[in-house]
């Protein structure tokens, strides 16, 4: 089955202490991206990967890191983590043929 | 820049009503146009999307938009609305010509009345 997964599901820590949310996709995409939903802002882009080792900014970056050392994972790293950082944050995977993305289930974080 | 406007954070329609949700674009380049429904607690669906040819375009569960151009518009509409419809709906923009950057709308939340 073509899937996204995330993990953790839900994840409550407190300010400063260093996290990595995992994202992992078995459809061979080429395309990655990140993203984080608010209540009333939609979702705004973190990161995007377009392949292996080639990264870019999104609206959003600041308190963020990635990295895409395998074409099917793409983890989100919170280096120190603070309370404007509490979200939902959803994965997602591409095609360049057609752009559409598959969503992951969402990854629920509480920052302290 | 990208941007994309959805009017509307709420819509309300009765059921066998028509639903529309509107949305309206600004790109650079050409852009590629989405739909995407939101469940509770669930990820996002895609519902239907334009990149390039027909720019009238079906998608899941009866749903199609229109992509026109002269008014940068990607309405949503579905002749006749079910209870199931109710979740929240979001436009989207990806520019066409390279690059990931992708712009969501701020969503619309569809409410159906029986």
């Amino acid at each position: 089955e073509a899937q996204v997964t995330q993990n953790p599901r839900y994840l409550i820590t407190v300010t400063g202490k260093k996290l990595t949310v995992t994202c992992s996709q078995n459809m061979n995409h080429e395309y990655m991206s990140w993203y984080r939903q608010d209540p009333g802002l939609g979702l705004r882009q973190i990161y995007y990967s377009m392949n292996v080792e080639v990264t870019d900014k999104g609206d959003v970056p600041e308190g963020y890191k990635v990295s895409r050392k395998e074409k099917r994972n793409f983890p989100l790293i919170l280096e120190s983590p603070s309370p404007n950082q509490t979200s939902l944050y959803f994965c997602a995977s591409s095609s360049p043929r057609n752009y559409e993305q598959y969503f992951g289930p969402g990854t629920r974080l509480t920052v302290t | 820049a990208q941007s994309v406007t959805q009017l509307g954070s709420h819509v309300s329609v009765s059921e066998g009503a028509l639903v529309l949700l509107r949305c309206n674009y600004s790109s650079s380049v050409p852009p590629y146009l989405f739909w995407y429904v939101q469940y509770p607690n669930q990820g996002l669906q895609l519902l239907l999307k334009y990149t390039t040819g027909a720019t009238l375009v079906k998608g899941i569960n009866g749903f199609e938009a229109e992509f026109k151009k002269s008014e940068t518009s990607f309405h949503l509409t579905k002749p006749s609305a079910h209870m199931s419809d109710a979740a929240e709906y979001f436009c989207a923009v990806s520019e066409a010509t390279g690059g990931f950057k992708t712009i969501f709308g701020a969503g619309t939340r569809l409410f159906v009345k029986a």
